[in-house]
């Protein structure tokens, strides 16, 4: 089975941008999580989607958003970035229904100037 | 904030000898899980032990875990330079309506040749 795939891996913004992330999934798994890691704060959960459907969000602002595609690639978007948005972005993906293990990719890593 | 913590937030080793790290948790948990993360890279699943157990083995790791003190210990025995990363715990609340997993902060092991 081919990995959890997320593009980009670089990126570099500017402060008042939007940016648009994106994971493709383990096929035939049905859950997305996004994570935020910073050097600071460690990896913070952003949200988890499910068969489209936003099952969770963790403490972050709206600028932090994200949906999920019938085939269950995800997409988060942040807008209006700021400099504290330089991070490590990860998205993972669990089969669903009684798994417990996250698949992570390999991030992508925002730097915003 | 539900995240846990590790200890130490590095450790550095000569190879051959064995490595323990710690994880603090603040809820109640379903299970409670070690990744392994390579420099910038994404987390990969090591061992998972669920709340019922009290210690688990995957070839050269040993989790322990004490539900009543809200913690869990990773040995690595017979340390090699290929086990330089950060190890983090992760735990899944009992309260978890989806996928939503708590990451602690960290644990940087240098394995020096």
């Amino acid at each position: 089975k081919a990995g959890v795939t997320q593009t980009p891996r670089y990126l570099i913004k500017t402060r008042g941008q939007q940016v648009t992330l994106s994971c493709s999934p383990i096929s035939g798994h049905r859950s997305v999580s996004w994570y935020q890691q910073t050097p600071g704060q460690g990896l913070q959960f952003l949200f988890e989607y499910f068969s489209e459907t936003q099952r969770n969000k963790g403490n972050f602002p709206g600028r932090f958003s994200g949906r999920q595609f019938s085939n269950s690639r995800s997409e988060m978007n942040v807008s209006t970035l700021e400099l504290g948005d330089s991070a490590l972005y990860l998205c993972a993906s669990i089969a669903g229904s009684g798994a417990n293990v996250l698949t992570f990719g390999a991030g992508s890593r925002l730097t915003v100037l | 904030s539900q995240q846990g913590e590790e200890d130490p937030q590095a450790l550095s080793i000569q190879e051959g000898e064995n490595a323990t790290m710690n994880c603090s948790y603040k809820t109640s948990i379903n299970n409670l899980q070690w990744y392994r993360q390579n420099s910038g890279r994404g987390l990969v699943h090591l061992i998972l032990i669920r709340s019922n157990e009290r210690e688990k083995h995957s070839g050269r790791l040993r989790v322990t875990l004490d539900t009543s003190k809200k913690s869990s210990s990773l040995l690595i025995t017979a340390s090699r330079a290929a086990d330089t990363a950060s190890y983090f715990c992760a735990t899944a609340p009992l309260t978890n309506t989806g996928n939503q997993f708590y990451f602690g902060t960290g644990t940087s092991l240098t394995v020096i040749p």
